[in-house]
């Protein structure tokens, strides 16, 4: 089975603090995506990859960057977190070759910004 | 601009009563269409989903949805529910042809199955 592990599950920041999400993929996928999931809004895709180096933005990209140094690896990184990024982040990833597989997402990540 | 509308966000039901909810897309052209679930304090996981063939699709624990494509609708449907059903459900469809990157999520629907 395909895995994708997220590194923490729980964060506390402060605003204004850098903060790094992480997340491994263990199938050599070449695509990862990084979603907020917020009640009532479902997931909104902040930022995909779908090669090393390689990044586009979603739809809610504003306040957010990415890293994919690795194929295996593909980080969030919230340059100066504020209250309004307080949510539920979820990585996920997939084959292109195989779209209707579908995607395999991690555990997710509660972030709470005070 | 492709979107996804979930019917109904909160469902209360009892333990055998049916289940459906609903899902429509806006897309013109063709597409995959996926139903994920989340169970309370797990990942988001694959149900079920369409791609080809035959529109009525079964997926895992007794679950089924049907795709009609004149109505852009993909409706995941349980004909008898259990109390372990209780979990929040995402229907999802993905553009075909573009690479996998075009996946929309409706908002979700928290089903509630009372004991």
């Amino acid at each position: 089975d395909v895995k994708v592990t997220q590194s923490s599950r729980y964060l506390v920041k402060r605003t204004g603090e850098k903060v790094f999400l992480e997340c491994v993929q263990d199938m050599d996928h070449e695509n990862m995506f990084w979603y907020r999931q917020d009640p009532g809004l479902g997931l909104r895709l902040i930022y995909f990859s779908y090669d090393v180096k390689m990044k586009e933005k979603g739809d809610i990209p504003e306040g957010y960057s990415v890293s994919r140094e690795k194929k295996e690896r593909f980080s969030l990184i919230l340059e100066s977190a504020s209250t309004n990024q307080t949510s539920m982040y979820l990585c996920a990833s997939s084959s292109p070759d195989r779209e209707s597989y579908g995607y395999t997402f991690g555990s997710g990540t509660r972030l709470t910004v005070v | 601009a492709q979107s996804v509308s979930q019917h109904n966000h909160h469902v209360i039901l009892s333990e055998a009563a049916s289940l459906e909810l609903g899902c429509n897309y806006s897309y013109g052209g063709t597409v995959n269409l996926f139903w994920y679930v989340q169970y309370p304090g797990q990942h988001l996981q694959l149900l079920l989903k369409y791609f080809s063939g035959d529109p009525l699709v079964k997926g895992i624990k007794g679950f089924e949805a049907e795709f009609i494509k004149s109505k852009f609708s993909f409706n995941l449907r349980k004909p008898s529910v259990q109390w372990s059903d209780t979990a929040e459900y995402f229907c999802a469809v993905n553009a075909i042809g573009t690479g996998g990157f075009k996946t929309i999520f409706g908002a979700g629907t928290r089903l509630f199955v009372k004991a």
